[in-house]
């Protein structure tokens, strides 16, 4: 079974500097891929960045950059350069070539508040 | 510039009712799926959908139907609504499927509490 997680329930960090949020997965696909999504309080889920478990080189997107160790198991995400629009629900979810669909399975998702 | 619409964006419910979420999207996409989103829990995946007339279980299928009659629409229906059922619905679809690096896109969420 797939299974993602996220051991910060929540993080703190103040603007203009970098902040780390973990993810950890476990698979036994040898394919698969992993994105993160930002929910701010409004409610809504935005795309932010995608890894794929063949990619050769650490996914970057904007001030979004995925620490990306295939042998931990791990893909955490580093947010450059903190705004107060940053604070949010962040979630990792992955997605897997066992199933005809794909589905994505999400964490428990990190708070991040980011401070002035 | 739609992309995934979802109606309503609240509901209150007595235990007991039924009612139909409505979810439409407008790019075409073949994948549709509908997840709930728990406290603490992440998002679970309820029903998807792999293309019009064809639907399947996920990871908490029980008092939720689906049907997909066309590429746009996938209702999610509660067929006798109950407490444990008060949560945050979101619909998603995306234009393929599980080696595609394309994201799914999310509607806004249906905020849905049960009496």
């Amino acid at each position: 079974a797939q299974k993602i997680t996220q051991t910060q329930p929540g993080m703190f960090v103040q603007e203009k500097e970098a902040v780390t949020l973990d993810c950890t997965y476990d698979t036994s696909d040898p394919s698969y891929g992993l994105f993160w999504y930002k929910q701010p309080s409004s409610g809504e889920m935005i795309f932010l960045i995608y890894q794929g478990s063949y990619d050769q080189q650490n996914a970057t997107e904007g001030r979004y950059s995925l620490n990306f160790q295939k042998a931990r198991k791990s893909a955490n995400l580093v947010i450059s350069a903190s705004q107060l629009g940053d604070s949010a629900m962040y979630f990792c979810a992955m997605r897997n070539r066992g199933t005809s669909y794909g589905k994505l399975t999400f964490g428990q998702g990190t708070i991040l508040t980011v401070h002035p | 510039n739609a992309g995934v619409t979802q109606t309503p964006k609240f509901q209150v419910l007595k235990t007991g009712q039924s009612m139909t979420l409505q979810c439409a999207q407008d790019m075409n996409h073949e994948y549709m799926s509908w997840y709930r989103q728990d406290p603490g829990m992440g998002l679970r995946l309820i029903h998807y959908s792999v293309g019009a007339g064809i639907t399947d279980q996920g990871e908490v299928p029980n008092g939720y139907n689906v049907s997909r009659s066309t590429t746009e629409d996938f209702p999610l229906r509660l067929l006798s609504a109950a407490p444990s059922q008060t949560s945050v619905y979101f619909c998603a679809s995306s234009s393929a499927g599980a080696l595609s690096n394309q994201p799914q896109h999310f509607g806004d969420g249906t905020r849905l509490s049960i009496l």
